[in-house]
């Protein structure tokens, strides 16, 4: 099935560092949205965007859905340990009632954070 | 608000066998949305259902299959289990309608075939 181009697809950082992760699209999105899952947990929503130039903070966490539509990026601002985990990037497109439901997601961001 | 949960956590299923999960959304929330995780293709739209009715479905074929009883709790069934069914289930909740409608997600079922 069709996935998102996200980037890097894995981080190692100093705590306190910043970091930014983006993904791409080849078709456009009207919402795009910020996920953080954690071993054996399912995906918890960081950021939600549903407007093209939106900019959106979330505590240390900022995203931004590109003018295009079909691109976002997440920076995480002075990381800590607990920033651990994965990060996945999805888009919805609502173009009528089957668009519903459906999220396509990126492969994914592990980001792992050294004291 | 209680969030959405998944049962059971854990299954394990012999090859040809079928299987059950399910889905409490939270309250007030009228969808809900399947999705199938695996290493290799990541997290995959199986499908989802509003207001009992199937409203969109995934590429996947048709052992997979799902309902939504008038409470909004949803199961998700797989028939004659293949290995590749190995992954971890997460099902998601909404309203269902607006503009900034948005999917919280569930712990998930991790799902083992032997």
């Amino acid at each position: 099935g069709q996935q998102l181009n996200q980037s890097p697809q894995s981080m190692f950082i100093q705590e306190g560092e910043d970091v930014s992760m983006n993904c791409t699209s080849s078709s456009i999105f009207n919402t795009w949205l910020w996920y953080k899952q954690e071993p054996g947990e399912g995906p918890v929503l960081l950021i939600a965007l549903y407007k093209a130039g939106e900019l959106t903070s979330n505590g240390r966490l900022t995203a931004q859905f590109g003018i295009t539509r079909k691109d976002s990026f997440l920076n995480i601002s002075a990381s800590i340990p607990s920033d651990v985990g994965i990060y996945f990037c999805a888009g919805q497109l609502r173009a009528g009632g089957t668009s519903y439901g459906k999220l396509t997601f990126g492969q994914g961001t592990i980001l792992t954070v050294h004291p | 608000k209680a969030g959405v949960t998944q049962t059971p956590r854990y299954l394990i299923k012999t090859r040809g066998q079928q299987v059950t999960l399910s889905c409490s959304p939270i309250s007030g929330h009228r969808s809900v949305s399947w999705y199938q995780q695996t290493p290799g293709q990541g997290l995959q739209f199986l499908f989802e259902y509003f207001s009992e009715t199937q409203r969109n479905k995934g590429n996947f074929p048709g052992r997979f299959s799902g309902r939504q009883f008038s409470n909004s709790r949803s199961e998700m069934n797989v028939s004659t289990l293949e290995l590749g069914d190995s992954a971890l289930y997460l099902c998601a909740s909404s309203l269902g309608q607006g503009r900034k409608d948005t999917q919280y997600f569930g712990p998930g079922t991790r799902l083992t075939v032997l």
